[in-house]
């Protein structure tokens, strides 16, 4: 199955501890991305790396690291887990950077839940 | 500031009535729109891009640059187009797709 895909899909925890969500896809693109779905919905982009470099940082706090071992992969670590950071997070990926015509792949997302 | 609205959280129509889920944007130059279309319990997807001015699903959406809208529309709304829909402008200053809120359309039979 050629697609984006995420682990965990699901993930509870307790505020303070420190998680990593997984994100891998086999689709050859260059670039890849991580959004934040908040409760109402509202999808924000994160990061973006490009060939392992990060080419987009949002105002994100730097509880927030973005990791690219490989193109294929974007992992994002989260430390010191606050309640606000319960939301589901999207991978997505596209083939090329900064090109406005270029479609995004989303994977299935992550909900994490912050107790 | 580069900035996308969709003004309707909520969208409620019958089954074989027009749809039109409207989107806004306020952008310096001319950037590209796409609608991005989430079901229930599936991944975020595209719908359609303004570019390949294309109809799926019987969706279709025109950029009014004078109006700064890309309105998607319908002419007759299935049940199966219950979803989250989200407009997309690409910010080519920023190399980033900005999303709006999303309206969530409901279909009733």
């Amino acid at each position: 199955d050629t697609a984006v895909s995420q682990t965990p899909k699901y993930l509870v925890t307790q505020m303070g501890n420190d998680k990593s969500i997984k994100c891998e896809q086999n689709l050859g693109h260059d670039t890849m991305y991580w959004y934040k779905q908040d409760s109402k919905k509202f999808l924000k982009i994160m990061f973006s790396y490009n060939n392992k470099e990060l080419i987009i940082n949002e105002t994100v706090p730097n509880r927030f690291s973005p990791k690219s071992p490989d193109k294929a992969h974007l992992n994002l670590h989260i430390n010191s887990l606050e309640l606000g950071d319960s939301a589901v997070y999207f991978c997505a990926s596209s083939q090329l950077a900064g090109v406005s015509t270029d479609t995004q792949y989303f994977g299935p997302g992550t909900r994490l839940t912050v107790l | 500031a580069q900035r996308v609205t969709q003004p309707e959280k909520l969208l409620s129509v019958f089954k074989g009535a027009p749809v039109e889920l409207k989107c806004n944007y306020s952008y310096s130059g001319s950037p590209e729109l796409f609608w991005y279309v989430q079901y229930s319990r599936q991944r975020l997807q595209l719908l359609l891009r303004h570019i390949s001015r294309e109809s799926i699903k019987g969706f279709t959406a025109d950029l009014n640059k004078g109006e700064t809208s890309f309105h998607l529309k319908k002419p007759f709304a299935q049940e199966e187009d219950s979803a989250m829909y989200y407009c997309a402008p690409f910010h080519t200053g920023g190399f980033k797709t900005i999303f709006g809120a999303g309206t969530r359309l409901f279909v009733k039979a």
